[in-house]
């Protein structure tokens, strides 16, 4: 079982620029987040969604969008990196948003210069 | 000031040590507590769950919560090489608009010696 599968796992970007991470869940989870984590600040949640078609905004979603068109995949997307945007991002699943754990994938570093 | 507070360490511990991890917290409304293991380069995952006071016993590792004084402790007792982790406390409050979102506390890197 795959689990939760983000793409890619590093990227170094250039002020300014766009891109977008990928995240896949094969557990047919319907809500999804994405989170980053920085030294001395933990995991802050960025966006999240609880089911397909739906977003909403985390704690911290300046500068991030996102998007769940389909059920197994959530993207996150940088229309204009910043250098207060190197992180190590992660994407997490649950089935349904109550209490169960969730599911983390292996992150994305990403360094933007 | 943070909703959660965790001594970020590092720790390091001999092997068969017991191991105490702790987090503050102000959010009175916070009822759910968790506690995940990080291990390098990868995603955290969950160790233990408890709700309200009490404490949870699984295996090496107990979890407790004491809601008067908004703190949670983690101890692991006869602490392995494998322990070596950074350790994440978390918490949610009760309630459907929770949506799963867990607040995190900075996580405590352990380091357990041979």
């Amino acid at each position: 079982n795959a689990g939760v599968t983000q793409t890619p796992k590093f990227r170094v970007l250039k002020t300014g620029q766009s891109m977008t991470l990928l995240c896949a869940q094969d557990m047919n989870h319907e809500y999804m987040y994405w989170y980053r984590q920085d030294p001395g600040m933990g995991l802050r949640l960025i966006h999240y969604s609880v089911g397909e078609g739906t977003t909403a905004k985390g704690e911290v979603p300046d500068g991030y969008n996102v998007s769940r068109l389909k059920k197994q995949n959530f993207l996150l997307g940088l229309e204009s990196a910043a250098p207060s945007q190197t992180s190590v991002y992660f994407c997490a699943s649950s089935p349904t948003g109550g209490l169960e754990k969730l599911f983390f994938g292996s992150g994305t570093q990403l360094s933007v210069l | 000031q943070k909703e959660v507070e965790q001594d970020p360490g590092p720790l390091s511990v001999p092997e068969g040590a017991i191991v105490s991890l702790n987090c503050t917290y102000s959010n009175s409304a916070f009822q759910y507590f968790m506690w995940y293991r990080q291990y390098s380069r990868k995603g955290p995952e969950l160790l233990m769950y408890t709700y309200s006071s009490g404490n949870k016993e699984d295996g090496r590792f107990t979890a407790q919560v004491d809601k008067s004084s908004k703190y949670i402790s983690l101890f692991i007792r006869d602490s392995q090489p494998s322990d070596s982790a950074t350790y994440l406390c978390a918490m949610t409050r009760a309630g459907g608009t929770s949506y799963g979102k867990l607040t995190f506390g900075q996580g405590t890197i352990l380091t357990v010696h041979p």
